[in-house]
């Protein structure tokens, strides 16, 4: 089975352009999160979809990142401008919503560099 | 509100020793929880997870996890580590007050020595 997809693998930009970050899910999940990580913050949640609705985007960094999931299939996560603090590995995950038990399951990740 | 705390940042242990990580959770109602790993340049991968039942929870690759209640704890254990077992591992937890979003803890970096 397939499991999430992420693309593109590798980004590398210079600042001030915008990137975009496409993802995905499971087919069948309907809980779609995005998550950045780097080496001084650790793992961090940034937002997150329920049934393509955002349920909580509190750890977007900034105005600069917008995050659409237009059908239960793909979604984006933008970064416009961007800038050299923005490089990070960002990683989609997926999961069942039914109840808080069912695990997410982890795209392989974009790793974005903003030069 | 959810948290979790790994005490451990950075472990390093030889070949055949045993393993231990912490795990503590602060939150007093139901919750599930989870153990992560990340092996170098890889994604997030489920080890095991903890819903109800026997505390003591096996999971892929002879790891195994115990949940304290009365400790707030969920330690990840492993007799005797292989040199693959290099990674960095995240103890993670739900709960019903916040749907499915997963609260991470810091992250443990594990190497073992061949």
């Amino acid at each position: 089975d397939a499991g999430v997809i992420q693309s593109p693998r590798h980004e590398v930009t210079e600042m001030g352009q915008e990137v975009t970050l496409r993802c995905k899910p499971i087919s069948g999940h309907n809980s779609l999160f995005w998550y950045r990580q780097t080496m001084m913050r650790g793992l961090e949640l940034l937002i997150y979809f329920n049934n393509n609705v955002p349920i909580d985007d509190s750890g977007m960094p900034e105005d600069r990142f917008s995050a659409k999931m237009p059908n239960a299939s793909f979604s984006t996560l933008k970064i416009q401008p961007s800038e050299p603090r923005d490089s990070a590995v960002y990683f989609c995950a997926s999961s069942l919503w039914l109840t808080s038990n069912q695990p997410q399951h982890f795209g392989d990740g974009t790793r974005l560099s903003i030069l | 509100a959810q948290s979790v705390s790994q005490h451990n940042h950075h472990v390093i242990l030889s070949e055949a020793a045993s393993l231990e990580l912490g795990c503590n959770y602060s939150y007093g109602g139901t919750v599930n929880l989870f153990w992560y790993v990340q092996y170098p340049g890889q994604h997030l991968q489920l080890l095991l997870k903890y819903f109800s039942g026997d505390p003591l929870v096996k999971g892929i690759k002879g790891f195994e996890a115990e949940f304290i209640k009365s400790k707030f704890s969920f330690n990840l254990r492993k007799p005797s580590v292989q040199w693959s077992d290099t990674a960095e591992y995240f103890c993670a937890v739900s709960s019903e007050n916040a749907g499915n979003m997963l609260t991470f803890g810091g992250g443990t970096r594990l190497m073992v020595k061949p």
